[in-house]
């Protein structure tokens, strides 16, 4: 059974900090790793789809990178801004279903 | 904006009484899925669609049911509500895209309330 493992659960850093964000999973025969960003009370939005042929991807100050052989993945949040304040999920898509399969999030806090 | 919707959007009911809610897509995308948030568990699948009548089970799929009878249309439905099934219910569309790509796109949830 996959098991996605977030580290820190939790994260405060000042306004402007460069900060990194992780993510793990048992099963490295995965189809596509994502990354989303859920607010308080709210829907999730996707952030990055990387999939399994690739290292990296990156979009505005934002930058994921796996390593599907270690069964790892990054986040990396580049001159954080107090609008980056939500939880950041990783899910990894795998299975005849092609589900996702969750961790349990990293809580930001950019403080201003 | 992914061209899903939910309803309803906040729904209190009794236990044991009937609920269903809706999944709607504008994508016409083969894949639906429903998931359910809670503290301590993140999200999970309940059950999710290849196609029209083409479902199957998830991780926690036990008393719940589904029927896809139109390619927009998801519905999940709580024969009996038991409170343990008070959660927040997420639907979630994809579609396999040129190279393996396959993004799931979230609909805005249904806060659901079993006393």
């Amino acid at each position: 059974k996959q098991e996605v493992t977030q580290i820190p659960a939790a994260l405060s850093v000042p306004e402007g900090e460069n900060l990194v964000l992780n993510c793990s999973f048992t099963d490295s025969a995965i189809y596509n790793l994502q990354w989303f960003r859920q607010d308080p009370g709210k829907g999730l939005t996707s952030l990055l789809l990387i999939q399994s042929s690739q290292r990296e991807q990156t979009s505005g100050r934002l930058n994921a990178s796996l390593d599907k052989s270690s069964g790892r993945s990054t986040l990396y949040i580049a001159a954080s801004q107090p609008g980056d304040s939500a939880t950041y999920l990783c899910a990894v898509i795998s299975g005849s279903a092609r589900q996702l399969t969750f961790g349990s999030g990293t809580q930001l806090t950019v403080l201003p | 904006d992914a061209g899903i919707t939910q309803s309803p959007r906040h729904k209190v009911t009794e236990t044991g009484t009937p609920v269903t809610l809706r999944c709607h897509q504008t994508e016409n995308h083969r894949y639906m899925y429903w998931y359910r948030q809670d503290p301590g568990h993140g999200l999970r699948l309940i059950h999710y669609s290849y196609g029209v009548k083409d479902t199957d089970k998830g991780e926690v799929s036990d008393g719940y049911s589904v029927s896809r009878s139109k390619t927009e249309d998801f519905l999940l439905t709580l024969e009996s509500a038991t409170s343990s099934q008070t959660s927040v219910y997420f639907c979630a569309i994809s579609e396999i895209a040129s190279g393996g790509r396959d993004t799931q796109y979230f609909g805005p949830g249904t806060r659901l309330t079993v006393l």
